[in-house]
């Protein structure tokens, strides 16, 4: 199985900060990665597919990057709403295996 | 409008059965493969099944392979899994979720979740 670990786990900013999210896979997975933001008691939802597209509707302050084992979100001009947990996924080969996941909290 | 509505979970003995049911509307149920994601209480997401959109494929997590069955009827565009031998560390909020093929496998859509317990 493909193992996505997440850094950091946990992260502290403050509104309209810039914040990084990494994920590592262990193996390549091609650009099949995707990012998804968690509010407290709701469903996932989808942020970023393949790596960098943005998925309909999602602000543009939020972006993705990388490729192979290494891939990166960044959140530009933080926003209150946006303070929530974090997860990774690799949709490359079952299963499709998510990281640890990263909460976002408020400074 | 969109939608993934799953059934009731609820509270049920370790060893026992439980089948959890999800409703599609607002698509073409039977153009997309589905999933089953699941998380315990504090915990991250963990994925648990995926059914082909023909429902030929069916693949599923080490932790619930030989006791869970992941199915689908496209003429009621339902989505199920049947969860036998339940273990403690089945409990959950399940999701049934949407894979959008032409977006690199992405979840597109999730159901609100349900809660499902284990617990003598």
């Amino acid at each position: 199985d493909i193992q996505m670990t997440q850094s950091p786990s946990s992260l502290s900013a403050s509104v309209g900060d810039t914040v990084t999210i990494t994920c590592r896979a262990s193996q390549s997975i091609s650009g099949y990665l995707n990012w998804y933001q968690q509010q407290p008691g709701k469903a996932p939802k989808v942020l970023i597919y393949t790596a960098s597209s943005l998925h309909s509707g999602v602000p543009s302050r939020f972006s993705g990057g990388g490729s192979g084992t290494d891939f990166a979100l960044t959140i530009n001009s933080l926003q209150p709403e946006d303070f929530a947990t974090y997860y990774c996924q690799q949709s490359y080969s079952t299963p499709y295996t998510f990281g640890q996941g990263t909460k976002l909290e408020i400074k | 409008q969109v939608q993934l509505v799953e059934s009731a979970g609820g509270v049920v003995q370790p060893g026992r059965s439980l089948r959890l049911s999800c409703g599609a509307s607002g698509f073409i149920f039977s153009d997309f493969a589905m999933h089953w994601v699941r998380q315990a209480p504090g915990k991250g997401l963990e994925w648990v099944a995926v059914i082909s959109y023909d429902g030929t494929n069916k693949l599923y997590a080490d932790s619930v392979k030989g006791r869970f069955s992941i199915s689908r009827d496209d003429s009621k565009n339902t989505l199920f899994l049947q969860m036998n031998s339940l273990k403690i560390e089945d409990t959950a909020v399940y999701y049934c979720a949407r894979d959008e093929k032409y977006k690199g496998n992405s979840i597109d859509i999730w159901g609100q979740g349900t809660m499902v317990t284990v617990s003598s």
